[in-house]
């Protein structure tokens, strides 16, 4: 049963223009939801979170939005870079500190 | 700056063989993860342990134990290895406090023959 699900396996963006990652969850409980970066050979890194009482958060060029009610949350790259090439992991926490991961998105970004 | 090394980047193991894959962090984290990632499967969380001693099973525990005899030290052993546990193995670790962010090792690639 996933219950973070990323459902497109690939998304390829030209630089300069805005980078969308989308990820859904089906665990009302969640109450925490973060976003990784990957890069091939590295172990992933930290990117940004968002509390579930937030509907927003910002950092640099990356924001993520939550939309509770749809069970929904995004990652907004602005602008994207060539260096944003990597595989995105979102992944979601209820309570534990143990966290569910969804199965990535690789991002491709295109001079 | 926390620092979690793995034993090894990448390893080659025969079917039937015992398998140590070693974690260190340096950050004196309560919480520690054992994951593994597949194409098309994501990371797959397979132990963790929120201290000394203590073990829980994550998600797909089968074919693995772990041991934790001291804080800064998590192992991931494969009792016998099997061509279907060739994956990539990644150790984190956490604080536990909120964000709940997680810290990860560079990772070992383990190939089963």
């Amino acid at each position: 049963d996933q219950q973070v699900k990323q459902n497109s396996p690939s998304l390829s963006v030209q630089e300069g223009r805005i980078s969308i990652l989308n990820c859904d969850y089906t665990n009302s409980m969640f109450d925490y939801f973060l976003w990784y970066k990957k890069y091939p050979a590295e172990g992933p890194t930290f990117l940004i979170s968002i509390s579930s009482i937030k509907d927003k958060n910002e950092d640099g060029r990356f924001t993520v939005f939550l939309n509770k009610s749809a069970k929904h949350l995004s990652l907004h790259i602005v602008p994207s870079q060539p260096g944003d090439s990597a595989v995105y992991f979102c992944a979601a926490s209820a309570i534990t500190s143990k966290l569910t991961f969804g199965t990535g998105t690789r991002l491709q970004v295109t001079l | 700056d926390v620092k979690v090394t793995q034993s090894s980047r990448y390893l080659v193991k025969r079917t039937g063989e015992k398998v140590f894959l070693e974690c260190v962090q340096d950050m004196d984290h309560e919480n520690m993860f054992w994951y593994r990632q597949d194409p098309g499967l994501g990371l797959r969380l397979i132990y963790f342990s929120y201290d000394v001693k203590m073990k829980e099973k994550g998600d797909i525990p089968e074919g693995y134990s772990v041991s934790r005899e001291k804080k800064e030290r998590f192992s991931l052993i494969l009792e016998s290895a099997s061509t279907n546990q060739t994956s990539m193995y990644l150790c984190a670790t956490s604080t536990g406090a909120p964000p709940l962010k997680q810290y990860f090792g560079p990772g070992t690639r383990l190939t089963v023959t």
